[in-house]
C-alpha cells in the first residue's frame, strides 16, 4: 500500500516570500500521479497542482510549482510571493495508475500561516 | 456549471441515531467518492461508486456505514447507530471518468461535518 508523509505540521511564511512545503511517498509502482490540495477554511478541496511520474520536468501553475525527485520519492511544494489568500492546509496526495478508479491517498497536511 | 453538491453542510446526532449524507456529482460526471477527514489528519477513501454499482469499498468501516448511487437522484453516505468516534467532515468527490486519466481529475465537494452527540 502507498503512504504518504508531510513532516511539517505546521509552516509560516511572511506575505510576499517564498515557502516550501516538503511530501514524501512510498510506492513500489513506477508510475503514478501526485498531486497538491489546499483546503482553506471553508473546508473546500481545491487542486493547485499536479504531477504525472512519468514526466521529468516540474509542474508550474503561477506562483506554485513542485520540485518532484522520483528516486528519492519526494513531492515538494514551492509557493512564490506568498499572500494573505495562500494561508490554508495543504495536502500531498498520490494516485495509482494502476486501480480502477480515481482513488487518492492523502498526507497528514501542513497547515501554512501567512504573516502580512 | 454547479460543482459537486453536499448536504447537509452541518449535522448533528445523538448517539445511536442515523446519519444521512448527500452528494450530487457534478453535471456529466457518473464516478462518486467519498472520503473521511478525522479533526486534524488527511482525507481517508471510503468508498468508489457509480451509478448502481459498488465499485471499491475497501476503505469502509465493515459495520454501520453503507453507500449507495441510484440511477437517479444522489450518492447516500448512511451511518447506522452512531458513536462519538464517527464524528468528522465527510467528503464526497466527483469525476468524469473512472480510469486513471489524467484528465479525469477529482473535484470535491464542500464537505458535511458530522457531529455526534
Amino acid at each position: 500500500a502507498q503512504t504518504v508523509t508531510q513532516s511539517q505540521p505546521e509552516m509560516s511564511v511572511q506575505e510576499a516570500e517564498t515557502v516550501t512545503l516538503s511530501c514524501t511517498y512510498d510506492t513500489s509502482e513506477s508510475d503514478y500521479y501526485l498531486f497538491w490540495y489546499k483546503q482553506p477554511p471553508s473546508r473546500q478541496m481545491i487542486l493547485v497542482i499536479r504531477q504525472e511520474a512519468y514526466k521529468q520536468q516540474n509542474a508550474t501553475e503561477n506562483r506554485f510549482s513542485v520540485n518532484f525527485q522520483k528516486a528519492a520519492k519526494s513531492f515538494s511544494l514551492k509557493i512564490s510571493d506568498s499572500q494573505l489568500g495562500d494561508a490554508a492546509m495543504y495536502f500531498c496526495a498520490y494516485r495509482s495508475r494502476n486501480n480502477a478508479g480515481n482513488m487518492l491517498t492523502f498526507g497528514g497536511g501542513t497547515r501554512l500561516m501567512v504573516k502580512p | 456549471n454547479a460543482g459537486v453538491m453536499q448536504n447537509p453542510r452541518h449535522l448533528v446526532r445523538r448517539r445511536g441515531q442515523e446519519a444521512r449524507l448527500r452528494c450530487s456529482p457534478m453535471k456529466g460526471h457518473s464516478h462518486v467518492y467519498w472520503y473521511r477527514q478525522l479533526p486534524e489528519e488527511g482525507l481517508k477513501f471510503m468508498v468508489y461508486l457509480q451509478k448502481e454499482n459498488i465499485i471499491d469499498e475497501s476503505g469502509m468501516p465493515k459495520e454501520r456505514f453503507s453507500a449507495e448511487f441510484p440511477k437517479e437522484g444522489p450518492s447516500i453516505l448512511r451511518i447506522q447507530q452512531v458513536v462519538r468516534g464517527d464524528s468528522a467532515a465527510y467528503f464526497c468527490a466527483s469525476s468524469r471518468l473512472g480510469t486513471t486519466s489524467y484528465n479525469s481529475p477529482l473535484h470535491f465537494g464542500n464537505g458535511t461535518r458530522l457531529t455526534v452527540t
